[in-house]
């Protein structure tokens, strides 16, 4: 089992460009979930997809972020335009169908700067 | 929503000391309380959950115990090694909707030698 994957792992770009995070959940996990973890707000949920459709996403910030799960093995977090306030370590985490359906699985996150 | 509380924010220990960390939680709804290990470059990993029809639950040298009438829970690290040091989270599930959960701001552990 690989895991979730996530690229890239680091990512650094200028104000205003946009960036685009990319998220391999495990197979067979139908939710598919995105956290930003900064020093301040520590963990965050942005949103959350159950079946490929986006079930909650009270937690993206602002329009400038938007999410699409295509279908059950891809999903991509967008940001547009990037600010400097977007630095975060951003995790994308399934969750197995069936028994011990709470559980989440964390991929290795994307580290991204805005200059 | 849920607040989640995590004490202390950084607890350094002798290495074969036990390590103890506690976590407080509002919604009495909740019923599930994973614990995850953060290490340095990597993403959260789960060590070990318990859920709200369980007291205590046990795994090796990891265990977690749940008070819900005080809405508190803990994280016991027994025999610490250097490899136990990480960051360690506590979180609860929403009671209302139960895929989301509310992290506690962490816990920086450092077994020394």
């Amino acid at each position: 089992d690989a895991g979730v994957i996530q690229s890239p792992r680091h990512e650094v770009t200028e104000m205003g460009q946009e960036v685009t995070l990319r998220c391999k959940p495990i197979s067979g996990h139908n939710s598919l979930f995105w956290y930003r973890q900064t020093m301040m707000r520590g963990l965050e949920l942005l949103i959350y997809f159950n079946n490929n459709v986006p079930i909650d996403d009270s937690g993206m910030p602002e329009d400038r972020f938007s999410a699409k799960m295509p279908n059950a093995s891809f999903s991509t977090l967008k940001i547009q335009p990037s600010e400097p306030r977007d630095s975060a370590v951003y995790f994308c985490a399934s969750r197995p169908t069936g028994g011990g359906w709470e559980t989440q699985y964390f991929g290795p996150g994307t580290r991204l700067l805005v200059l | 929503g849920e607040n989640v509380e995590q004490h202390p924010s950084t607890l350094s220990v002798q290495e074969g000391d036990s390590a103890v960390i506690k976590c407080t939680y509002s919604d009495s709804a909740s019923n599930y309380f994973p614990w995850y290990k953060q290490e340095l470059g990597k993403g959260p990993q789960l060590i070990i959950d318990i859920r709200s029809n369980v007291g205590e639950k046990k795994d090796q040298r990891i265990a977690v115990t749940l008070n819900k009438t005080a809405k508190h829970f803990s994280l016991h690290i027994t025999e610490t090694q250097p490899e136990d040091s990480a960051v360690y989270f506590c979180a609860a599930s929403d009671g209302t909707n139960d895929y989301k959960l509310s992290f506690g701001a962490g816990t920086t552990v450092t077994v020394r030698a």
